[in-house]
């Protein structure tokens, strides 16, 4: 089975400019997350689609990111404009369904370092 | 919202020894509770996980156990050898139904020859 692939792995900016990472959840995996790592701690949740729909986006800061699954299979998350303290490595995620007990299964992050 | 408090931030042991990681939550609502590893420059995996209903688990070299009451949860590695190292983050359920996280801070576990 493949697993949650992301895109790009790495990506380097100055800060005030645009960015947009790209996630394909493993196949049939009807929930996705967009985690965002900053060097030293553990995931925090932006976002959670179920399907197309947004389920949680209680943390995003919705004044710069942004992230849509139009068609309820891959992502986009965009982070516009993008200073400093957006350095971090974000992490997608994908559950089978949005049961309490399903594991999620990460891939392997896009690491994005602002100047 | 949820809180998990995780510790230590560090622990090295040497290799053979038993490790022991652990984490505490704030809300009481809360009924899953998974372990993940994550190797330098590597995604977090899943190495093991506990539901409310269940107390202790084990897999291998590897426990995981769950006091509701006290709401802490710990992880035990017996017979750590150097490929354990890596860093472990206990993460816990919220009660929103939606199979939302919220991962503690992390614990690099380094195992010495």
């Amino acid at each position: 089975e493949a697993g949650v692939a992301q895109s790009p792995r790495y990506k380097i900016i100055e800060k005030r400019q645009s960015v947009a990472f790209w996630c394909n959840p493993i196949s049939g995996h009807a929930t996705l997350y967009w985690y965002q790592q900053i060097l030293g701690q553990g995931p925090k949740l932006l976002i959670q689609f179920q399907n197309n729909g947004v389920v949680d986006d209680s943390q995003l800061p919705k004044d710069r990111f942004s992230a849509e699954r139009l068609k309820g299979v891959d992502s986009t998350l965009k982070i516009q404009p993008a200073k400093l303290e957006d350095s971090a490595v974000y992490l997608c995620a994908s559950s089978l369904a949005p049961r309490l007990v399903d594991t999620q299964y990460f891939g392997p992050g896009t690491r994005l370092t602002v100047l | 919202g949820e809180n998990v408090e995780q510790h230590p931030s560090t622990l090295s042991v040497q290799e053979g020894d038993s490790a022991v990681i652990k984490c505490t939550y704030s809300d009481s609502a809360s009924n899953y509770f998974p372990w993940y590893k994550q190797e330098l420059g590597k995604r977090p995996q899943l190495i093991i996980d506990i539901r409310s209903n269940v107390g202790e688990k084990k897999d291998q070299r590897i426990a995981v156990t769950l006091n509701k009451t006290a709401k802490h949860f710990s992880l035990h590695i017996t017979e750590t050898q150097p490929e354990d190292s890596a860093v472990y983050f206990c993460a816990a359920s919220s009660s929103s139904g939606y199979s939302t996280l919220t991962f503690g801070k992390g614990t690099m576990l380094l195992v010495s020859p």
